[in-house]
């Protein structure tokens, strides 16, 4: 069973930039599946941010587009993300993911356990 | 966009009753492109139903997911202690948005 896990600091500074990566285990990343990244504010509902194939193709959520960079390195089976100018808003439990893509879009299989990451000077 | 709403915002109900959780689309869903989540408290979202009616693999067969073009169900027949939690549906056929949970909570 392909297992993910997000690492990465658990505390951004305003302005900064956010950096997050995912290791995947128990599948290879080349695999047919599609790679993302959500996030869930506390308290609040979930919004995608980002998914991509291993061949480079990738969708962005439009509301954060301007400010994220996903990328994926097939020889340690990692994935990663980088948030640009965060703010407070963007403090929240950031997941990765594996997704099941139809045409363009999809829906989460499997996640990882979720890592805080606070925004705060 | 295809915006979700979901209702009610919180069921309580007891151990053994059923739940009838709703997603409405503000249009159709393509395909019936539409899931559904589990979420609990301190945990991942965990994948019950895809497609509408298809259950995830190891998902109980108390939870069955129904509807199609713009109308949604996702149904849990007895409600198990362990299955108190928020449930959100997501369509992907069209972008991808969520609907906004519906918490079920013990009675």
């Amino acid at each position: 069973q392909v297992q993910l896990q997000e690492s990465g600091p658990g505390l951004v500074k305003p302005s900064e930039t956010l950096s997050l990566t995912c290791t995947v285990s128990g599948g290879s990343i080349r695999s047919g599946y599609y790679w993302g990244w959500m996030r869930q504010p506390p308290g609040k509902g979930l919004e995608w941010i980002a998914y991509m194939f291993h061949s480079g193709s990738t969708y962005y959520n439009p509301a954060l587009k301007s400010r994220v960079t996903t990328s994926i390195d097939t020889s340690k089976n990692q994935f990663s993300l980088k948030m640009t100018s965060v703010t407070a808003a963007d403090t929240a439990v950031y997941y990765c993911a594996r997704l099941a893509v139809a045409g363009t879009y999809g829906y989460f299989q499997h996640w990882g356990q979720g890592t805080l990451v606070s925004v705060s000077s | 966009e295809i915006v979700l709403t979901q209702s009610p915002g919180t069921l309580s109900l007891s151990p053994g009753e059923r739940a009838t959780l709703s997603c409405r689309a503000s249009q159709s869903v393509s395909s019936n492109y539409l899931v559904w989540y589990q979420q609990k408290p301190g945990q991942a979202p965990r994948l019950l139903i895809y497609g509408a009616s298809n259950r995830a693999t190891g998902i109980p067969d108390r939870f069955s997911g129904s509807g199609s073009g713009t109308d949604f169900t996702l149904t849990i027949s007895r409600l198990e202690p362990e299955d108190f939690a928020v449930y959100y549906c997501q369509q992907y056929g069209g972008s991808l948005t969520f609907g906004g949970g519906t918490k079920v909570e013990i009675k």
